[in-house]
């Protein structure tokens, strides 16, 4: 099993630049998740997904837009880029959306913003 | 709403010390903890979780925690650390499909 993989590793982005960071898993995990990493901030929830065609709000999800076509995939694309949105993204899955599942996490999109 | 707040943003300590980082965490409802793990230019972890019963909790590399409901704390401790220990610790809380993590704490471990 690859698990859980992110493409790309590094994107530099030009501000109202528009773009689609990947997150696909093998792991036939119901719920999927895309946090951003901020340092002195943990991560925090962007958006998340309990099954196909099922997608919700976190914590921060201004700016940016989920859809989940396939049980496999979950892309975050970022509208219109912007240089709050320098960040390091992490994508994850779990079994299902019970909270008593951990987290599995890809390797992290290191995305700047100019 | 659930919230997290690990006290120590940094932790330096030598070699074969013990080790305490710090988590406590606010819900109005039942939720379930976890600690994760994130090695440089990594992703996160599993170190270990508190689902229920026994409320010490323990990982494979020599970690464990505690579940203190009293306290709302879930504290993470190694009795001798190793210099490949040094890593950020996060704590986590879950509940309702979420998961709110703390803002980590770095652990450098010197030799």
């Amino acid at each position: 099993n690859a698990g859980v993989t992110q493409t790309p590793k590094f994107q530099v982005l030009k501000t109202g630049q528009s773009m689609t960071l990947q997150c696909a898993q093998d792991m036939n995990h119901e719920y999927m998740s895309w946090y951003r990493q901020d340092p002195g901030m943990g991560l925090r929830l962007i958006h998340y997904s309990v099954g196909a065609g099922i997608t919700d709000q976190g914590e921060v999800p201004n700016g940016y837009n989920v859809s989940r076509s396939t049980t496999e995939d979950f892309p975050l694309r970022l509208l219109s880029a912007a240089p709050s949105q320098t960040s390091v993204y992490f994508c994850a899955s779990s079994k299902d959306g019970s909270s008593s599942y951990e987290q599995y996490f890809g390797p992290g999109t290191r995305l700047t913003v100019t | 709403a659930q919230s997290v707040t690990q006290l120590d943003s940094q932790v330096p300590v030598f070699e074969e010390a013990p080790v305490e980082l710090r988590c406590n965490y606010s819900s109005s409802v039942s939720v379930y903890l976890f600690w994760y793990v994130q090695y440089p230019n990594q992703g996160l972890q599993l170190l270990l979780k508190y689902l229920s019963g026994s409320t010490l909790v323990e990982s494979i590399n020599g970690f464990e925690a505690e579940f203190n409901k009293s306290q709302t704390s879930f504290h993470l401790r190694k009795p001798s650390v190793h210099i490949s220990d040094t890593a950020e610790y996060f704590c986590a809380v879950s509940g309702g499909f979420k998961t709110i993590f703390g803002a980590g704490t770095r652990l450098f471990v010197k030799a």
